[in-house]
């Protein structure tokens, strides 16, 4: 059954710390993406990535970081430098740069 | 900048009384526009991709079309269960990754 998960679904943290949440896909696609989504915006691209060991900044990237070791995995750290953590994010990915397919989202909270 | 605004921000419908969900957009070369459904604390679910004004797709109750300045989602005879948020986005010419978000039409549809 091909599609995209991330982990964990909800995640809380203590201001100050790091933060990484997981996203793996197994549809085969070559893009990932990070968006973020808070209450009465649309979707913020944070960073992306079109080929394994590349990524580019989206635009949010401050205070976040990424890596693209493999073809399915996508990770994204949250910093400390990140002034307003709490949201939910938003993993995608796609084949051909046209439609991108969204996991089902991790809500992190920072108190 | 490219820009999406969807109209209504919320939308209260009967079982069976249809309407339309709009898209307005501003975009230095449209490359596609999509459109997504969201349901509560979930991942945006894919729905369609326009290329080229004139274009329509459906699906089920749920029909997709485009001009050079807006797309609309036509519902007919919704029912309960087509109850969520609608997104519209839409890719420019020259940004193979990047998507501009709309913030979203809140569809709810009652007995």
């Amino acid at each position: 059954d091909g599609g995209i998960t991330q982990s964990p679904k909800y995640l809380f943290r203590k201001e100050g710390q790091n933060v990484t949440l997981s996203c793996e896909q197994n549809l085969n696609h070559d893009a990932m993406y990070w968006y973020r989504q808070d209450p009465g915006q649309g979707l913020r691209l944070i960073y992306y990535s079109q080929i394994v060991n590349d990524f580019q900044k989206g635009d949010i990237a401050e205070g976040y970081s990424v890596s693209r070791e493999k073809k399915e995995s996508f990770p994204l750290t949250v910093t400390s430098a990140q002034k307003n953590p709490t949201a939910f994010y938003l993993c995608a990915s796609s084949r051909d740069s046209y439609e991108q397919y969204f996991g089902p989202g991790t809500r992190l909270t920072v108190t | 900048e490219d820009q999406v605004t969807q109209s209504p921000e919320a939308l209260r419908l009967q079982e069976g009384e249809s309407s339309s969900l709009n898209c307005s957009y501003t975009v230095s070369g449209l490359r596609g526009l999509f459109w997504y459904r969201q349901d509560p604390g979930k991942g945006p679910e894919f729905l369609f991709t326009l290329y080229s004004a004139g274009e329509e797709k459906e699906k089920e109750r749920l029909k997709a079309t485009l001009t050079k300045k807006e797309s609309f989602l036509h519902i007919t005879a919704p029912k309960p269960e087509d109850s969520a948020t609608y997104l519209c986005a839409v890719q420019a010419s020259g940004t193979a990754s990047k998507l501009t978000f709309g913030t979203g039409t809140r569809l709810q549809v009652t007995l």
